[in-house]
C-alpha cells in the first residue's frame, strides 16, 4: 500500500533552516510527481511545492519562491523540502503528497511534519 | 490566482440525511487538455485530508458511493446521499488547472 512518511520538523528560530524528508514506499516513486502541501493551525491547506517525476521541473507558492528548495532523490524514494530564512507564518504541518493521475491530481497524503518558527 | 469559495462552511445534518456543499471558482477550471481539475478532499480530526474525488466525478477507490460529485467551468458540488457518523469533519475542494494550485476555505460537517 502507498506510504508517505515525513520527518524532520521542529521548533526552528525565524531566520534559520530546516530540510524536511519524505520517504515514500508501496508504489513506484521514480514514476510519479510529488508535492508538499502546508496546513498552518486551524487553517485550511496551501499548497507549496511541485516537482515531476524526473525533477525536470518544479514550481513553488510565491509566499515560499527564492526561500523554499524541492528536490527528490529517486535512488532512495525520498522528496526533500529544504526551507531558508523561515518566518513565523511558516509555521504548520507539512504534508507531502503523491500526483496521480495527473501532476495536476494530488490522491495519497502522508501524516504530516510539524514546523513550528518561533523565538 | 484561483479563488476557490465553498459554501456553506458549517454543516449541520442529521444521521441518514442528504448533504451538498457548494465550491466555486473565480475562473474556468477547464485545461487545455479538456479535463477538469477539480478535487474534493475528506479530513476527519486528527488526521491527514483523504482524497474522495478527483477530476469533478471520479471517485477514489474505497470511497463509499454515497459520495458523489458533480459540475462544471465554475461550479461544483459534491453530495452525500446519506450522512453517517464517520462521515464527521472538514471537506475541501481544491483545483489544479491553474497554477499555483488552491483550496477553498473548507466546510466543516458535523451532526446535528
Amino acid at each position: 500500500q502507498v506510504q508517505l512518511v515525513e520527518s524532520g520538523g521542529g521548533v526552528v528560530q525565524p531566520g534559520r533552516s530546516l530540510r524536511l524528508s519524505c520517504a515514500a514506499s508501496g508504489f513506484n516513486f521514480s514514476n510519479y510527481g510529488m508535492h508538499w502541501v502546508r496546513q498552518a493551525p486551524g487553517k485550511g491547506p496551501e499548497w507549496v511545492a511541485v516537482i515531476w517525476y524526473d525533477g525536470s521541473n518544479k514550481y513553488y507558492a510565491d509566499s515560499v519562491k527564492g526561500r523554499f528548495t524541492i528536490s527528490r532523490d529517486n535512488s532512495k524514494n525520498t522528496l526533500y523540502l529544504q526551507m531558508n530564512s523561515l518566518r513565523a507564518e511558516d509555521t504548520a504541518v507539512y504534508y507531502c503528497t503523491r500526483a496521480h493521475p495527473r501532476i495536476r491530481d494530488l490522491d495519497y497524503w502522508g501524516q504530516g511534519t510539524l514546523v513550528t518558527v518561533s523565538s | 490566482d484561483v479563488v476557490m469559495t465553498q459554501s456553506p462552511l458549517s454543516l449541520p445534518v442529521t444521521l441518514g440525511q442528504p448533504a451538498s456543499i457548494s465550491c466555486r471558482s473565480s475562473q474556468s477550471l477547464v485545461y487545455s487538455d479538456g479535463n477538469t481539475y477539480l478535487n474534493w478532499f475528506q479530513q476527519r480530526p486528527g488526521q491527514s485530508p483523504r482524497r474522495l474525488i478527483y477530476k469533478v466525478s471520479n471517485c477514489d477507490s474505497g470511497v463509499p458511493d454515497r459520495f458523489s460529485g458533480s459540475g462544471s467551468g465554475t461550479d461544483f458540488t459534491l453530495k452525500i446521499s446519506r450522512v453517517e457518523a464517520e462521515d464527521v469533519g472538514v471537506y475541501y475542494c481544491m483545483q489544479g488547472t491553474h497554477w499555483p494550485p488552491s483550496f477553498g476555505q473548507g466546510t466543516k460537517l458535523e451532526i446535528k
